[in-house]
């Protein structure tokens, strides 16, 4: 079974500039979570998608992101413009259906994003 | 006060050692708690659940003290394939699915 994958691996942009990450979950996975790991720092939490719909967004930082998950499949992560305290990396997770808080999530490889 | 404060190391541990680190958290709604591990520049990975005083599996012990609002981690017999830092993860009391994740303890394994 495929896991959770992410794209690009890396991105280095200049600060201003426009980036979109992708996140494949594991398939069949209603959940989606992205979180974000800035240098220095603990993994932070920016959202959850429950199929196509936002369930938790408060740790999205500014309405410079935008986080969209149509269909309820891949989603996307978009930055924009980006800002020098936007670099760390992006890691995407996934779990199955549930209401538990329990349930295990999993990790994709992460983004390494860098802005310049 | 951070939600999720873990000791950042590093434990220097001899191999066939035991090593032991607590995690301590805020939320006393909390219910469930994890430790994910972390190997360099890779993702994090659930090692352990925690759901009532403690759980075991294999070398790795985990406890959990409610009054004192701390989780602990013990590995014992210690592995160089355990050198990684260890995520003490804490879903806060009454939120669905998200995580809030500790600094990490670095553990590094000498020969």
């Amino acid at each position: 079974e495929a896991g959770v994958t992410q794209f690009p691996s890396h991105s280095v942009i200049e600060k201003g500039q426009t980036v979109t990450l992708r996140c494949d979950p594991i398939s069949g996975h209603d959940n989606l979570y992205w979180y974000r790991r800035v240098m220095g720092k603990e993994i932070k939490f920016l959202l959850h998608f429950v199929k196509e719909s936002k369930q938790d967004e408060s740790g999205m930082p500014n309405n410079r992101f935008l986080a969209e998950r149509t269909g309820g499949t891949y989603s996307t992560l978009k930055v924009q413009p980006a800002e020098l305290e936007d670099s760390g990396v992006y890691f995407c997770a996934s779990s199955p259906y549930g209401s538990r808080t329990t349930d295990t999530q999993y990790f994709g490889p992460g983004t390494r994003l860098t802005v310049l | 006060r951070k939600e999720v404060e873990q000791d950042p190391g590093p434990f220097n541990v001899p191999e066939g050692a035991t090593v032991a680190f607590n995690c301590t958290y805020s939320n006393s709604a909390s219910q469930s708690f994890f430790w994910y591990r972390q190997d360099c520049r890779k993702e994090p990975k659930l090692l352990m659940s925690v759901y009532s005083s403690g759980n075991e599996d294999g070398r790795f012990t985990a406890q959990l003290n409610r009054a004192s609002q701390y989780i602990s981690l013990l590995i014992r017999d210690s592995k160089l394939s355990d050198s990684a830092t260890y995520l003490c993860v804490v879903p806060p009391g009454g939120s669905w699915g998200k995580l809030q994740f500790g600094a990490g303890t670095q553990v590094v394994v000498t020969p």
